[in-house]
C-alpha cells in the first residue's frame, strides 16, 4: 500500500512551458485534491475531484487544469507556466464518506520552480 | 467565511520542555478541527481531529488538543517535546463540504537539545 504518490519530486520550468504533475493513490479513495503551499499562507486548494469524471475548482484554480479519468489518478496540468506558480504542490486523497470530516492523506509533494 | 489563524510563525523549545501551539478559528457554527504535522520534505500527516463530544482529544505521537468554544480555539499541546517533533504544524478547519477545509499558515517548531 503506497498511499499517495506524486511525481516528479522536483521540476524547473521556463515561463510559458507546460507540464503535468502526476498524482496516484491506491486506497480506493473517492476524493482527491491538489493544494499549493506557499510560505506563510498554509495550503490553498487548487482543484478537487469527488469521483472519476467529476472535478471542480478550489480557491486558486487559475492557470491549472485537471481531469479524473480513473479513481486512482488525478493529474494537474500547467498549460503555460508563470513565475507566480513557483510553489510546492501537494496531492491529497480521502475516502469521501464524510465530506469535511474526512482525514486527508497527503503525497510527499512536488517542488516546482518557474524561471 | 471561515478562517484560521496561527499566531506564532516560529517557536523554539528545549527538548523535554512542554509545548503549546495556538490555533484560533472563525466560523459561525461548531467546525471540524484538525491538526496536521509536516516533517521536512514530507507531506502532511494527521495528528488529531475534533468533531464533537469530549473537548480534549488525544492524537498520535503524544499530542493532545483542547477545543474551547468560548475562545474559538483549538490549541495543540505536548507535555515533553522530543527532537523528532521539529516540524511544521498546521491547524485546519472543515465544515460540511469537502472543499471548505481551510488550513492555517502553519507554525514552525524548532527543538534545541
Amino acid at each position: 500500500n503506497a498511499g499517495v504518490t506524486q511525481t516528479p519530486k522536483f521540476q524547473v520550468l521556463k515561463t510559458g512551458q507546460s507540464m503535468t504533475l502526476q498524482c496516484a493513490q491506491d486506497m480506493n479513495h473517492e476524493y482527491m485534491s491538489w493544494y499549493r503551499q506557499d510560505p506563510g499562507m498554509g495550503l490553498r486548494l487548487i482543484h478537487y475531484s469527488v469521483g472519476a469524471g467529476i472535478t471542480d475548482q478550489g480557491e486558486v484554480p487559475n492557470g491549472y487544469n485537471v481531469s479524473r479519468s480513473t479513481t486512482e489518478d488525478f493529474p494537474l496540468r500547467l498549460l503555460s507556466a508563470a513565475p507566480s506558480q513557483t510553489s510546492v504542490y501537494f496531492c491529497a486523497s480521502s475516502s469521501g464518506t464524510s465530506g469535511g470530516q474526512d482525514t486527508q492523506y497527503f503525497g510527499p509533494g512536488t517542488r516546482l520552480t518557474v524561471l | 467565511a471561515q478562517s484560521v489563524t496561527q499566531p506564532d510563525i516560529h517557536i523554539t523549545v528545549s527538548e523535554g520542555a512542554s509545548l503549546e501551539l495556538r490555533c484560533n478559528y472563525s466560523y459561525g457554527a461548531t467546525p471540524y478541527l484538525f491538526w496536521y504535522v509536516q516533517s521536512p520534505g514530507q507531506g502532511l500527516q494527521l495528528l488529531l481531529k475534533y468533531f464533537s463530544g469530549d473537548t480534549l482529544v488525544q492524537g498520535i505521537k503524544g499530542f493532545e488538543a483542547e477545543f474551547k468554544r468560548s475562545q474559538s480555539s483549538f490549541n495543540l499541546r505536548k507535555p515533553s517535546v522530543h527532537w523528532s517533533d521539529a516540524a511544521e504544524y498546521f491547524c485546519a478547519v472543515g465544515v460540511t463540504s469537502y472543499d471548505k477545509v481551510i488550513f492555517g499558515p502553519g507554525t514552525s517548531l524548532s527543538v534545541i537539545p
